[in-house]
């Protein structure tokens, strides 16, 4: 059973427009939601996390939207590089937990 | 400060073999972490230890799968008579003492596992 569901699988974008990647989630113990950026033939690295006492997180271009009545979350990536190509996964950890659910994950590529 | 080092980057394992992975943590990380990440599939969980101790296993397969992290070097994912599903990339993330509100887990470069 799938905890994070998200999409699209996968997603073009142009070089500088905005690439945008849905998650949501059901349990309502989930309070940290992380997103991971994976370069292939590496491991995860964090990006940028949101905690649901928020409604929006931005750090330089990359921002997380959060609704929490609707166990929603987003990333938004503004000015998309090419640079940026590469698969990213949200995640969410349970109060008092360690463990990470992950999504599917995005494989995003931005054409120049 | 090294990240989180994992080796061998690269398996191959014959049907029935052995594999072992190891991973160290980032220095002063004493919580370490075990995933599994199949071909086009998000990371799932295997096992979360600290030294000397096992504090969920709840994603481990029943069978042939174990961990352990002792007091003295790496922590060890030990997968027994290996199937070819078991092919998978390993990652192991670690993280401080005090992994609660804002301490985040940081992964290694992962084990690619080939069972042929």
């Amino acid at each position: 059973q799938q905890q994070v569901k998200q999409s699209p699988q996968s997603l073009i974008v142009q070089k500088g427009g905005i690439s945008i990647i849905n998650c949501a989630y059901e349990n309502t113990a989930f309070d940290y939601f992380p997103w991971y950026q994976q370069f292939p033939g590496k491991g995860p690295a964090l990006l940028i996390a949101i905690r649901p006492d928020v409604s929006e997180k931005k750090e330089g271009r990359f921002t997380i939207s959060f609704n929490k009545s609707a166990k929603q979350f987003s990333l938004h990536i503004m000015d998309s590089q090419p640079g940026d190509s590469a698969t990213y996964f949200c995640a969410a950890r349970k109060t008092g937990a360690n463990n990470l659910f992950f999504g599917t994950g995005t494989r995003l590529t931005v054409i120049p | 400060n090294a990240g989180v080092m994992q080796n061998p980057r690269h398996l191959v394992r014959r049907r029935g073999q052995e594999a072992r992975l190891r991973c160290s943590p980032m220095k002063g990380h004493s919580h370490v972490y075990w995933y599994r990440q199949l071909p086009e599939e998000g990371l799932k969980f295997m096992v979360y230890l600290q030294k000397e101790n096992i504090i969920d296993e709840s994603g481990m397969p029943k069978e042939r799968f174990s961990a352990e992290f002792p007091k003295e070097g790496p922590s060890i994912l030990r997968i027994q008579q290996v199937v070819r599903g078991d092919s998978a990339a390993y990652f192991c993330a670690s993280s401080p003492p005090s992994p609660a509100m804002n301490t985040e887990a940081f992964f290694g470069q992962g084990t690619r596992l080939t069972v042929v």
